[in-house]
């Protein structure tokens, strides 16, 4: 089974610290994505990494970064959190061929960011 | 640009009754479709999905799925829900030249009462 998980299910941090979400995978998976889950939107993607090193930005990259230095782990960095960041994080792992393959998510992380 | 709509947010409905939950698209080029299910308290699971082929689609747990290219739609079905049936479920679309982005719909919540 593959698995994807991520480091922490619930997190509190206060306004202007640096968070930082951890995903692994461990099906030798190229492509990474971290989505953002709010209530009425669905997923929105916010940033994913289709290899070591690589990143390409998604529909709501501001406010995050992204780090990728293995290929099994991809990082979500909030560099100064904010309010509005208050929400369901998950990460997504799938191999190369994309959208023939199943994308495989972790559980979510839910930060709340006081 | 692509969009997914999931008209209806909530989905009332007895035990053993039969379900349908609506997805329309927009896209102007061949797309893969996808159902995902959400869990409380969990990251989201693959039902189905309809790369090619027969517009009809069987997935997990007696769900299955119809692909309608002409009023680009892709509702999902059930002739008897469960009550372990209820939890939130996604509409999904990528393109076929463009494997890495995955559109969300904004979801589904099915409550299945005894």
């Amino acid at each position: 089974d593959v698995k994807v998980t991520q480091s922490s299910r619930y997190l509190v941090k206060r306004t202007g610290e640096k968070v930082f979400l951890e995903c692994v995978q461990d099906m030798d998976h190229e492509n990474m994505f971290w989505y953002r889950q709010d209530p009425g939107l669905g997923l929105r993607l916010i940033y994913f990494s289709y290899d070591v090193k690589m990143k390409e930005k998604g529909d709501i990259p501001e406010g995050y970064s992204v780090s990728r230095e293995k290929k099994e782990r991809f990082s979500l960095i909030l560099e100064s959190a904010s309010t509005n960041q208050t929400s369901m994080y998950l990460c997504a792992s799938i191999h190369a061929t994309g959208g023939t393959d199943t994308q495989y998510f972790g559980p979510g992380t839910r930060l709340t960011v006081l | 640009a692509q969009s997914v709509t999931q008209l209806d947010s909530q989905v009332p409905v007895f035990e053993e009754a039969p379900v349908e939950l609506r997805c329309n698209y927009s896209s102007s080029v061949s797309v893969y479709l996808f159902w995902y299910v959400q869990y409380p308290n969990q990251g989201l699971q693959l039902l189905l999905k309809y790369l090619s082929g027969s517009t009809l689609v069987k997935g997990i747990n007696g769900f299955e799925a119809e692909f309608n290219k002409s009023q680009t739609s892709f509702h999902l079905r059930k002739p008897s829900v469960h009550i372990s049936d209820t939890a939130e479920y996604f509409c999904a679309v990528t393109r076929g030249d463009n494997f890495n982005k995955f559109y969300f719909g904004s979801g589904t919540k099915l409550n299945v009462k005894p």
